[in-house]
């Protein structure tokens, strides 16, 4: 049981360049999020899936993509990157349906953009 | 909106000092409440939860009860240790079907 995990670990992209931070998880839980977090900013929501074929933009959507290509996978695209979107990106997911399910993460990824 | 707020850090302590940690939110109904710990270099984990009013959750030598009236979730420690050493964040769940709300996390740093 692997848990959530993220693949690549590290990245370093030019401005312009476009790359898909993949995501997949063991556990059968239908709900899937993207987060990305920089220093002194906590954690801020992206986008998030509450169930397979559904997604939704959360907190900072703009710049980039996603997709839930089935229940175990959730990847996050960015089309043209930006020095912006230096970040570390971490991927969970959770069972939906109860009020007290926790969040299981992955280990990130961390995207350098020149 | 459901909101989070916890203490700003860094907080820096001494081997075996005491540690709180406040946190303090705003929601609607009976949300569930949780700490996750993000060690460096890593992902969050959860540390601990309570999922009603005067639930203490525990682990690892943490504790924090859920306070209904003051609309808190301290967390606490009495000896800290070096490996202790984290950022963590605290949570609240209003609603099985959407997104944990996260507070900005706060640093602790323990020094031998």
């Amino acid at each position: 049981n692997a848990g959530v995990t993220q693949t690549p670990k590290f990245q370093v992209l030019k401005t312009g360049q476009s790359m898909t931070l993949q995501c997949a998880q063991d556990m059968n839980h239908n709900s899937m999020y993207w987060y990305r977090q920089d220093p002194g900013m906590g954690l801020r929501l992206i986008y998030y899936s509450a169930s397979e074929g559904t997604t939704d933009k959360g907190e900072v959507p703009n710049g980039y993509n996603v997709s839930r290509l089935n229940k175990r996978e959730f990847s996050l695209r960015l089309e043209s990157a930006a020095p912006s979107q230096t970040s570390v990106y971490f991927c969970a997911s959770k069972l939906q349906g109860f009020i007290a399910n926790e969040q299981f993460f992955g280990p990130g990824t961390r995207l350098t953009v020149l | 909106g459901d909101s989070v707020t916890q203490m700003e850090g860094p907080v820096t302590l001494s081997e075996e000092a005491f540690l709180t940690i406040n946190c303090t939110y705003t929601a609607t109904g009976y949300p569930s409440l949780f700490w996750y710990v993000q060690y460096p270099g890593e992902g969050l984990q959860l540390l601990l939860k309570a999922t009603k009013a005067d639930d203490k959750g525990s682990n690892k030598g943490f504790e924090a009860t859920y306070r209904k009236e003051t609309t808190s979730f301290h967390l606490e420690k009495g000896s800290v240790q070096v490996s202790d050493s984290a950022v963590y964040f605290c949570a609240l769940s209003s609603s099985g079907n959407t997104p944990l709300v996260f507070g900005k996390g706060t640093r602790l740093s323990v020094i031998a």
